[in-house]
């Protein structure tokens, strides 16, 4: 299995271009999350989807939109990158709480480093 | 709302030394807690969880931490620091009504001295 994998690894954007990250996963999980760090501020939650098909927003969701039109995949877009944007951001997935609370720990994805100019 | 905190941004200890980092969070019910751990350039490693019973987890690479309610604390140990050792650490705490997500504390950067 590989786990949780994300593309790509790095990427250089200018202010105003679009783009997508591709999370995805092979552990048959139902929740997959979306995570930003900065320095100091530890990992906060952009938006995450509880199922194929659904999605809701974390803590900073503005300037960011996903979908999750297959279990396996999520996708985070950019419409419009700002330098603000410019982070390491985080895929990760887990088993709903309702397959039992000892399965919903979280597998992270390796990152993606973005930087907007 | 639930949060983390760690206190120590950083944390410098000699190989060979004992470690403790600590944690607090703000949860109102039973709280479901981590400790992952982040190489540079890397991404994040459990360490830890703890979901109930015994307040004494054991992690991999020899970490522990120990829950206390009262204290509403989940500190990290280790006996004895290897060099390897040196990263960024984080904790966190399920969020049970949105999704299970993670709420991280700002983490601390552990560096090792020889």
């Amino acid at each position: 299995n590989a786990g949780v994998t994300q593309t790509p690894k790095f990427r250089v954007l200018k202010t105003g271009q679009s783009m997508t990250l591709l999370c995805a996963q092979d552990m048959n999980h139902e929740y997959m999350y979306w995570y930003r760090q900065d320095p100091g501020m530890g990992l906060r939650l952009i938006h995450y989807s509880v199922g194929e098909g659904t999605t809701a927003k974390g803590e900073v969701p503005d300037g960011y939109n996903v979908s999750r039109l297959k279990k396996q995949n999520f996708l985070l877009g950019l419409e419009s990158a700002a330098p603000s944007q410019t982070s390491v951001y985080f895929c990760a997935s887990s088993y709903s709480r309702q397959v039992g609370t000892r399965n919903n720990e979280q597998f992270f994805g390796p990152g993606t480093r973005l930087t907007v100019l | 709302a639930q949060s983390v905190t760690q206190p120590d941004i950083h944390i410098t200890v000699s190989e060979g030394a004992s470690l403790e980092l600590r944690c607090n969070y703000s949860y109102g019910a039973t709280p479901y807690l981590f400790w992952y751990v982040q190489s540079p350039g890397q991404g994040l490693q459990l360490l830890l969880k703890y979901f109930s019973g015994d307040t004494l987890v054991q992690g991999i690479k020899g970490f522990e931490a120990e829950f206390k309610r009262s204290q509403s604390s989940f500190n990290l140990r280790k006996p004895s620091v290897h060099w390897s050792d040196a990263a960024e650490y984080f904790c966190a705490v399920t969020d049970m009504e949105y999704g299970n997500k993670l709420v991280f504390g700002a983490g601390t950067i552990l560096r090792v001295k020889s």
